[in-house]
């Protein structure tokens, strides 16, 4: 059974720092490309990030450029999103997903 | 960026009912097209991709088509835990993008 696991999410303050982790298990983990997308309460999905398959390609939104850092560890099967910086709109859930599954999302929320 | 869209934004329908949500890409996508369905409270799920590809363990009243520009999603019948909201993603370029959504509730 496919399985998709975010943890890290918190309560932060504006210019504070978080780090998720996506954990996946019953696939080849290796094999995929995976991406970060949020959504911010009552709004629509955003892509966020992506990371090719071996971690060698890196793609970001512009609205966190700069801020958000996505990172792999194939060994144990683990997809990372290192977010600095960050602002009241970053307040969302964020999901580890791939056209084929996704995760149950973990909730960051961004006040003072 | 390639921009999505879709229609309609909103739909109300009735169970049984046949019912079609389009999705249009502002350039060619080939086919990298996927479909998923979010209930409520609910993380998104996969129903198609590749365009028309039913991801395994869907209902066959699924069903995607298109190329290029144009693509579209339609439920055969509907089904009362078919009331959501649906998305479509392009994974044809970088970076990814989504449409809006079409919330399909009951009539």
């Amino acid at each position: 059974e496919v399985q998709v696991l975010e943890s890290g999410g918190d309560l932060v303050q504006p210019g504070g720092s978080l780090r998720l982790s996506c954990v996946g298990s019953g696939f080849n983990f290796r094999t995929f490309a995976i991406s970060w997308v949020r959504q911010a309460p009552g709004k629509g999905l955003e892509w966020v990030s992506a990371i090719s398959s071996d971690g060698a390609s890196t793609y970001y939104a512009d609205s966190v450029k700069g801020r958000f850092t996505i990172s792999r560890d194939n060994s144990i099967n683990t997809l990372y999103l290192r977010m600095s910086s960050l602002r009241a709109e970053d307040t969302a859930v964020y999901y580890c997903a791939t056209v084929h599954f996704w995760g149950q999302g973990t909730v960051v929320t961004v006040s003072s | 960026d390639i921009q999505m869209t879709q229609s309609p934004s909103s739909l109300s329908a009735s169970v049984g009912d046949r019912v079609t949500i389009t999705c249009r890409a502002s350039q060619g996508i080939s086919k990298y097209l996927a479909w998923y369905q979010q209930k409520p409270g609910k993380a998104p799920k996969s129903l198609i991709y590749a365009a028309s590809s039913l991801q395994s363990g869907v209902p066959s009243r699924f069903s995607g088509s298109g190329s290029g520009t144009d693509f579209a999603l339609t439920i055969s019948s509907l089904q009362p835990e078919d009331f959501a909201t649906y998305y479509c993603q392009q994974y044809n370029t970088h970076p990814l993008t989504f449409g809006p959504g079409t919330k399909v509730d009951v009539k």
